[in-house]
């Protein structure tokens, strides 16, 4: 099951950076973070997700403690399209499934 | 390049039919993955396929449901005489053949949600 812990909701004022942390103090060497929202019950999107490095793309940047126990997602900058469910996630590379929890309820507000 | 297509996206089904949903994997992808979303919670995982087999069904129901992958042709899962409990939204995800250093994340479809009357 779920080895994330997660804030159940977060607002964020449009334009400046989301900042969505996670706790994941059960994490193995072998897991990787990764990060997956949905919006509006549409199908969840990938995000990004890494092993200890921090990562970062197009849509966000992904933050892992040195011991590896937490993370945080930044969206840099905010807009009202990012409002979603936002999931964080541990499993293995080559793992059969991603164990979504109940993920972080993110509002941006204009 | 297509994403992964389900369909249908809506349907409605009376209780003791039969439904049908079929997901197309993204081009070039050649494992699927089922999940279902209860109103109000997060997806749980259902089944993982390949091409003509089952990897693990550890989150499909024993009774009722099924899923199958054949060679040619989208994944069907299957849920036969429906019960109202069945009403969610189903996802299917794809991911591309395994190998060390690719990402291997699931891309997800839009859904279908099933409404059983």
């Amino acid at each position: 099951d779920a080895k994330t812990t997660q804030p159940p909701s977060m607002d964020c004022a449009e334009g400046r950076a989301a900042n969505l942390p996670c706790n994941h103090s059960t994490i193995s060497g072998n897991e990787y973070v990764y990060w997956y929202r949905q919006i509006h019950s549409q199908g969840p999107q990938y995000i990004i997700h890494g092993l200890k490095n921090n990562e970062t793309n197009e849509m966000a940047s992904l933050i892992i403690t040195e011991d590896r126990k937490s993370s945080t997602l930044i969206l840099p900058h905010a807009t009202l399209r990012d409002t979603a469910v936002y999931y964080c996630i541990v499993r293995v590379l080559f793992g059969n499934q991603f164990y979504f929890g109940t993920g972080t309820s993110l509002t941006v507000i204009p | 390049n297509a994403g992964v297509m389900q369909n249908p996206r809506h349907l409605v089904r009376r209780r003791g039919q039969e439904a049908r949903l079929r997901c197309s994997p993204m081009k070039g992808h050649s494992h699927v993955y089922w999940y279902r979303q209860l109103p109000e919670e997060g997806l749980k995982f259902m089944v993982y396929l390949q091409k003509e087999n089952i990897i693990d069904e550890s989150g499909m129901p024993k009774e009722r449901f099924s899923a199958e992958f054949p060679k040619e042709g989208p994944s069907i899962l299957r849920i036969q005489q429906v019960v109202r409990g069945d009403s969610a939204a189903y996802f299917c995800a794809s991911s591309p053949e395994r190998s060390h250093g690719s990402s291997y994340e699931q891309y997800f479809g839009p859904g279908t949600r099933l409404t059983v009357t």
